[in-house]
């Protein structure tokens, strides 16, 4: 059964500083990783999408990279802002089905 | 407006009194999804549907039945609710039929079974 977490738990930082964000997956017979982002009490938002056959997707600051073999991705913020704070969670469908999600990473950005 | 729907959005209820949390999407996507979310245990699935009639369990789908008659709507139903369905839920829907696509998500229902 596919397993995700992600480190840290949470993370607070100065607004500017680049930052990482790690998720780690047990079954690498993917189709594909995503990358979410989730503000307080709503629902989620779809930042990026890494197809199995890919090595990294980016979008503007945001840039994730994805290892496969090893069981990895990782999602690297650029210049972060106040505006980035909030919840990032990683999910790894094996066989794309039953969607399984990491516990997420709480991120603030102090002004 | 692509979007997902749910309603209602908040809800308070009593144990063992039936209710049905709707779905909605207007994108024409094959797949949809039910989640929900509890603080220490993140967000979990607890059905998915691949097509019309279509529909199979996701990891706790315990205490809860879902239909899929028609493509853009995908409802959760709640026979005889508990104190521990208390959660928010969320739908999901997405374009291919076995989830690999982008998923979007609804607004989320806060629920609590009293």
């Amino acid at each position: 059964k596919q397993e995700v977490t992600q480190i840290p738990a949470a993370l607070s930082v100065p607004e500017g500083e680049n930052l990482v964000l790690n998720c780690s997956f047990t079954d690498s017979a993917i189709y594909n990783l995503q990358w979410f982002r989730q503000d307080p009490g709503k629902g989620l938002t779809s930042l990026l999408l890494i197809q199995s056959s890919q090595r990294e997707q980016t979008s503007g600051r945001l840039n994730a990279s994805l290892d496969k073999s090893s069981g990895r991705s990782t999602l690297y913020i650029a210049a972060s802002q106040p505006g980035d704070s909030a919840t990032y969670l990683c999910a790894a469908p094996p066989g794309g089905q039953n969607f399984v999600f990491g516990p997420g990473t709480r991120l603030s950005v102090l002004p | 407006e692509a979007q997902v729907t749910q309603n209602p959005r908040y809800l308070i209820t009593v144990t063992g009194k039936k209710l049905t949390v709707t779905c909605s999407q207007n994108m024409n996507h094959e797949y949809m999804s039910w989640y929900r979310q509890d603080p220490g245990l993140g967000l979990r699935q607890i059905y998915y549907s691949m097509n019309v009639e279509v529909t199979d369990k996701g990891d706790v789908p315990e205490g809860y039945k879902v239909s899929r008659k028609e493509k853009r709507n995908f409802p959760l139903i709640l026979e005889s609710p508990s104190p521990n369905q208390t959660s928010l839920y969320f739908c999901a829907s997405s374009l291919g039929g076995r989830g690999t696509d982008t998923q979007y998500f609804g607004p989320g229902t806060r629920l609590t079974v009293l």
